[in-house]
């Protein structure tokens, strides 16, 4: 299995608290995604990176920010968590992007904001 | 309209048959496509591609259909194993992420 480790695992928080997820892989890959998962809603993209510092916004980016560093580390922020954002969060790389570069997941992070 | 759909299922088949699922995508200017399984509670896992042409993985066959801008996934001699959630996804021309549909769950029974 592709290095990727997400933490926390599992998370419980207070609406408006900052909460901060990290993904971080092993393999030295150039993408690195955010997804979250939601009944009914499939796998949505809320950012993505393709290289140190540069990223970009994907389809459900409102309320979160993400940062990125280093090559290995992928870092997505609730500035101030909101009950929508329960959800369960999972962290993707890919070597290089391409459509024929698949996509390897972490094993997600299950966040309840209460 | 969602950029890709699937019936949600679920499928309930016995070992050993045959099953389809299908998908459709809005965006015709769509690339590339891929199936992905989810087991319950675990990250979603690449299947297969799918190419223009067809094509076939054992016992997983993918088609892709540009015209009527629909994808299948055919399971013949269906496992215990399979059940899972199957899930179309679709890259765009110039996207560098995918866009994936919500799934469709396939329950194999005894």
């Amino acid at each position: 299995d592709a290095g990727i480790t997400q933490s926390p695992r599992h998370k419980v928080t207070e609406t408006g608290t900052p909460v901060t997820l990290r993904c971080h892989q092993t393999e030295n890959h150039r993408y690195m995604y955010w997804y979250r998962q939601d009944p009914g809603h499939g796998l949505r993209l809320i950012h993505y990176s393709y290289g140190v510092k540069d990223t970009d916004k994907g389809e459900v980016s409102d309320g979160y920010s993400v940062s990125r560093s280093k090559t290995e580390d992928f870092l997505l922020t609730l500035e101030s968590a909101t009950s929508s954002q329960t959800s369960v969060y999972f962290c993707a790389i890919s070597e290089s992007g391409q459509p024929n570069s698949p996509l390897h997941f972490g094993n997600g992070t299950r966040l309840t904001v209460t | 309209r969602k950029e890709v759909e699937q019936d949600p299922g679920p499928f309930n088949v016995p070992e050993g048959a045959t099953v389809a699922f299908n998908c459709t995508y809005s965006n015709s200017a769509s690339q590339s496509f891929f199936w992905y399984r989810q087991d319950c509670r675990k990250e979603p896992k690449l299947l297969m591609s799918v190419y223009s042409s067809g094509n076939e993985d054992g016992r997983f066959t993918a088609q892709l259909n540009r015209a009527s801008q629909y994808i299948s996934l055919l399971i013949r001699d269906s496992k215990l194993s399979d059940s899972a959630t199957y899930l179309c996804v679709v890259m765009d021309t110039g996207r560098r992420a995918l866009t994936f549909g919500s799934g469709t769950r396939l329950q194999v029974q005894p």
